[in-house]
C-alpha cells in the first residue's frame, strides 16, 4: 500500500533558525513527489515537484531534496511569514491519477 | 486568471439533505479532481476526471457523484449528506507534464466547509 509521512507534526522555530522537514514515503512506481504551503482557511499552493533520486529545486528561502525514501525540506533562515502548514504528496504508480498526501507539517516562526 | 474557484465557501446541511459543490477552472487543464481534508489526515481524493465527459473513483468515493460536462468544470453531488461528510472539500485541476518522467502538477482552490448536522 502506498504510503507518505510527515516529521515532525508540528515544529516551531524562531526567525533565522534554519530547520528541516521530512517526508518519507513507501509507493510503487514514484512518478513525482510535490510539496504545498497550506495557510489556515486557503486551499495547497503548489511549491515544487521532484521526480528523480538526487534531484534538488530551490524556491527563496526554501529548497527541496529527494532520495529513493524520502524528501526534505530545508528551511534556511525563515521569517514569520514562512509559517503555513507544509504537505508532501507523491504520484505513484505507472499511469493514472494515484495521489497519496502526506499529513503535512504545522511550521511556526516566531519573531 | 482567477485559476480554480469553488462555490459555495460555506455550507450547512441536516442530515439527508443534497447539494451540489461547483468547481471551475481558466486554465484549460484536461484533468480534475475533488478531495476532501479532515483534521490530521492527509487529503484524500474522492472523484477525478481525465477529460470532459470521463470521470473515475478515487479512494474515498462512496456517497459522492461527480459530472464533468464541460472542461472547465466538475461537479460534486452529495445525495444524501450523512454527519460523516462534514470536511473542507477541495477541488484542484493539473495538466500533464511529459518527458522523462510525466506527472501532474496539482493547482487547488480555496476549499468549501461543509458541515452535516
Amino acid at each position: 500500500e502506498d504510503q507518505v509521512t510527515q516529521s515532525p507534526e508540528a515544529l516551531r522555530l524562531q526567525e533565522g533558525e534554519s530547520s528541516s522537514l521530512n517526508c518519507s514515503y513507501t509507493v510503487s512506481g514514484l512518478r513525482g513527489l510535490f510539496w504545498y504551503r497550506q495557510d489556515p482557511g486557503k486551499g495547497p499552493e503548489f511549491l515544487f515537484t521532484l521526480y528523480s533520486a538526487g534531484e534538488e529545486k530551490e524556491k527563496e528561502r526554501l529548497k527541496a531534496t529527494l532520495t529513493k525514501k524520502e524528501s526534505f525540506l530545508h528551511i534556511t533562515a525563515p521569517k514569520p511569514e514562512d509559517s503555513a502548514t507544509y504537505l508532501c504528496a507523491v504520484q505513484a504508480g505507472s499511469y493514472g491519477q494515484n495521489f497519496v498526501f502526506g499529513p503535512g507539517t504545522r511550521l511556526s516562526v516566531l519573531p | 486568471n482567477a485559476g480554480v474557484t469553488q462555490t459555495p465557501k460555506f455550507r450547512v446541511l441536516k442530515t439527508g439533505q443534497s447539494m451540489t459543490l461547483l468547481c471551475a477552472q481558466d486554465m484549460n487543464h484536461e484533468y480534475m479532481y475533488w478531495y476532501r481534508q479532515d483534521p490530521g489526515m492527509g487529503l484524500r481524493l474522492i472523484h477525478y476526471s481525465v477529460g470532459e465527459g470521463t470521470t473515475a473513483k478515487g479512494e474515498v468515493p462512496d456517497g459522492y457523484n461527480v459530472s464533468r460536462l464541460k472542461k472547465q468544470n466538475f461537479l460534486l453531488g452529495l445525495e444524501s449528506a450523512a454527519p460523516s461528510q462534514t470536511s473542507v472539500y477541495f477541488c484542484a485541476s493539473s495538466y500533464l507534464r511529459g518527458g522523462v518522467s510525466s506527472y501532474n502538477e496539482q493547482f487547488f482552490g480555496p476549499g468549501t466547509r461543509l458541515t452535516v448536522l
